[in-house]
């Protein structure tokens, strides 16, 4: 088993849509959780931290649920902008190594 | 400010020659991290740098790759008798301390490849 999975989809959206993606994480010791974005061809960037009670930005919503060991990130009023690739990543000990999912490709059409 | 930089950009290489792979972080960050994202993949951890204390080298995947750093500034990675599996985008990240929460920075990637 993956130590961070998701759907690699892709997930086609028309503009305005709302969406979510899933993520689910197999060390239960995990310390910390992150939404990244990476456009094609280049570097991930940090989008959201992802808090134990829920924490929003914008458009932007992350969930945690750590008895079940599942992420989620709901976007609103998606933009042509959104289209990129959206990485679940974990922190599964004290330390910065970061464990990264396989990313989820959305694309937004107009 | 300058954000982290990594040289070169692009690197083709013949199988079984070396490469060395430079990242130079942000100015302040102690701790330094290395991934390597094959094509259509997720990012993989290769070994980590905090300040003065032994490397996390979990992630390397065998013992032809092998990572310096000199202090708390530029790190080279080196691939030994690189294989055709190598190519891929090797990223560098770095970060203000290497504490669970604290956001990484990613450079742009050196794109490898082996032919």
């Amino acid at each position: 088993r993956k130590e961070v999975e998701q759907d690699p989809g892709p997930f086609n959206v028309p503009e305005g849509a709302t969406v979510a993606f899933n993520c689910t994480y197999s060390n239960s010791a995990s310390q910390s959780f992150f939404w990244y974005r990476q456009d094609c061809r280049k570097e991930p960037k940090l989008l959201m931290s992802v808090y134990s009670s829920g924490n929003e930005d914008g458009r932007f919503t992350a969930q945690l649920n750590r008895a079940s060991q599942y992420i989620s990130l709901l976007i609103r009023d998606s933009k042509l902008s959104d289209s990129a690739t959206y990485l679940c990543v974990v922190n599964p000990s004290n330390t910065g190594k970061l464990i990264f999912g396989q990313g989820t490709t959305l694309q937004v059409k107009p | 400010g300058a954000g982290v930089s990594q040289s070169p950009s692009n690197k083709v290489t013949e199988k079984g020659k070396d490469v060395e792979l430079r990242c130079d972080p942000i100015s302040g960050h102690t701790a330094l991290y290395w991934y390597r994202q094959r094509l259509g993949q997720g990012l993989e951890f290769l070994i980590y740098f905090q300040g003065n204390s032994a490397p996390d080298k979990s992630g390397l995947p065998s013992d032809r790759f092998s990572a310096e750093r000199t202090g708390e500034s530029v790190s080279t990675l080196t691939i030994q008798r690189t294989q055709q599996e190598d190519s891929a985008v090797y990223l560098c990240a770095s970060s203000l301390a290497g504490l669970a929460a604290n956001e990484q920075y990613f450079g742009p990637g050196t794109r490898l490849t082996v032919t």
